[in-house]
C-alpha cells in the first residue's frame, strides 16, 4: 500500500515556468514532510521540507504548500531552469517507534526545457 | 568531508555470486538505512539500524543480510546473486525524526 501518493510521473516545463508537483497521504499521524531532488547517477539529496504547524515554507525559488485538512502537499519551482531537471521526491514520516522512518512517493521526472 | 559513502560505486557480477556493498557515515547519525532504486526509480526500503539494532526488516529474500559492526557503517551482503537483483543501492543516514543523507549509490549489475 502506498503511503504517499505523488503525482505527476513525469512534468515538462519551459525555462522561466512554474513546475508543481503534488502528494498526497493518508495516515494523519506524519510530521516530517520532505522533499528530494535526485539527479542522475546521485542518491536523492534534501531540497525542502516542512512540519505540519505550518502552510508554507519558502526557500529560494522553492516552495512547499501543505494543507493539513485535504492531507496534501505540493511543491512549487518558481522560474524554473534547465539545471533543475531532476526526479523529485515526496516524503513523509513518522515519529515515535518508527524513528523518522520515511515513506517516499513514487517520484516526478522534471524535464525543462531551454 | 561530512557524508555517506559507499562502495563500490559500481559492481558487476555473474548470477550466483556473492558480493558485500559497503556504507560508512561521519554525520554522526543513529539511524541508517538500505534503500532499493528500480529501473523506475522507486525508492523501496529494505532495512534500517539504529545504533546497531535492526529496527526495520521489510519483505527482502533472505538472501540479503545486513551487518552493523557500529552505529557508523552499515554493510549489505548479498548471496547468490540472481538477474532481478541488479538495481541502484544506496545508504542513507538520519538523526531521528530528521531527513535522511544519502550516499551516491552502488549500481548492482547482475549478468
Amino acid at each position: 500500500q502506498q503511503q504517499v501518493k505523488q503525482s505527476p510521473q513525469s512534468l515538462i516545463v519551459q525555462k522561466g515556468g512554474i513546475s508543481i508537483i503534488n502528494c498526497a497521504y493518508e495516515n494523519t499521524a506524519f510530521d516530517y514532510f520532505p522533499w528530494y531532488q535526485q539527479f542522475p547517477g546521485k542518491g536523492p539529496a534534501l531540497l525542502i521540507a516542512i512540519r505540519p504547524d505550518v502552510s508554507e515554507k519558502k526557500e529560494g525559488r522553492f516552495t512547499i504548500s501543505f494543507n493539513k485538512s485535504a492531507k496534501q502537499f505540493s511543491l512549487h519551482i518558481m522560474d524554473s531552469q534547465p539545471g533543475d531537471s531532476a526526479t523529485y521526491f515526496c516524503a513523509a514520516s513518522l515519529g515515535g517507534s518508527t524513528l523518522g522512518r520515511l515513506y517516499f512517493g513514487r517520484g516526478t521526472q522534471l524535464t525543462v526545457w531551454p | 568531508d561530512t557524508a555517506v559513502s559507499q562502495t563500490p560505486k559500481y559492481l558487476v557480477t555473474q548470477m550466483g555470486n556473492d558480493k558485500s556493498i559497503k556504507c560508512e557515515q561521519n554525520l554522526g547519525h543513529d539511524t541508517m538505512y538500505w534503500y532499493k532504486q528500480d529501473s523506475k526509480k522507486f525508492l523501496k526500503i529494505m532495512f534500517s539500524y539504529n545504533n546497531k539494532e535492526l529496527i526495520i526488516n521489510e519483505t527482502v529474500p533472505n538472501r540479503f543480510s545486513p551487518k552493523s559492526p557500529d552505529k557508523a557503517h552499515l554493510n549489505l551482503h548479498i548471496n547468490s546473486l540472481e538477474l532481478g537483483d541488479s538495481a541502484v543501492y544506496f545508504c542513507a543516514s538520519s538523526k531521528t525524526g530528521a531527513g535522511y543523507t544519502f550516499g551516491s549509490g552502488t549500481r548492482l549489475t547482475v549478468v
